[in-house]
């Protein structure tokens, strides 16, 4: 079935640095994929919607200069955790569509964990 | 996107049913039922999605009630690793769409 990468796994990195996070879809192409974040024991929360050769769409009360997203093609987001503070440490997820049977499901990365020092 | 209603906590028997319920009472006529779960520090798993017929495949089935309020996913054999959250979603289809997840149901599956 189709795949979605993510990279890296497990991040540690110090604050006050920038992290960036990549998602790639393996064997399909996404105009859209979906950025979460989740803090222990909660649910996924939708950060933010990058759009293929377009900017992306936060959701309200999430910091578009803080998480910068790029999705320069059709089978590559990157999520950019910049001036990473312990309160940005989460587990983060990306999700994708095949854009061609888009009726069907949305497909997840394992995630990463960041962990900021 | 309308919202579903879980029940927080569910336990059964390895090799029984395990019968998750769902309430999405606010469903539109266009809106998809969907269920995923997550097993710890993992991303999310797909494993079934509706719209109102019945529906089954080597995971599990999916029961739509007929006024499509609510939703049951049945895993007709759990086993250990069936133990995660597991989420039921509506939305519409399409490339554009995002899944909103809600607390979910975990499925503790006892030996």
């Amino acid at each position: 079935g189709a795949v979605v990468s993510q990279h890296p796994s497990r991040v540690i990195c110090k604050s006050g640095t920038s992290v960036k996070i990549e998602c790639r879809s393996l064997d399909f192409q996404a105009t859209t994929m979906f950025w979460y974040r989740q803090f222990p024991k909660q649910s996924l929360m939708l950060m933010a919607t990058s759009n293929e050769g377009s900017k992306a769409t936060y959701e309200q009360g999430v910091e578009k200069d803080k998480f910068l997203i790029n999705h320069a093609s059709l089978t590559l987001s990157t999520l950019t955790v910049t001036s990473a503070h312990p309160e940005d440490s989460s587990f983060y997820i990306c999700s994708a569509r095949d854009r061609i049977t888009a009726n069907t499901e949305a497909f997840f990365g394992q995630g990463t964990r960041l962990t900021v020092v | 996107d309308a919202k579903t209603t879980q029940p927080p906590s569910m336990d059964c028997a390895e090799g029984r049913a395990a019968n998750l319920p769902c309430n999405h009472s606010t469903i539109s006529g266009n809106e998809y039922v969907y269920w995923y779960r997550q097993i710890h520090s993992q991303g999310p798993q797909y494993i079934i999605h509706g719209l109102k017929n019945n529906e089954t495949n080597e995971m599990a089935s999916l029961i739509i009630t007929e006024d499509r309020k609510s939703s049951t996913l049945i895993l007709p054999h759990a086993t250990l690793r069936d133990t995660a959250v597991y989420y039921c979603i509506v939305t519409l289809t399409g490339a554009n769409s995002k899944l909103t997840f809600g607390k979910g149901i975990t499925l503790s599956v006892r030996p």
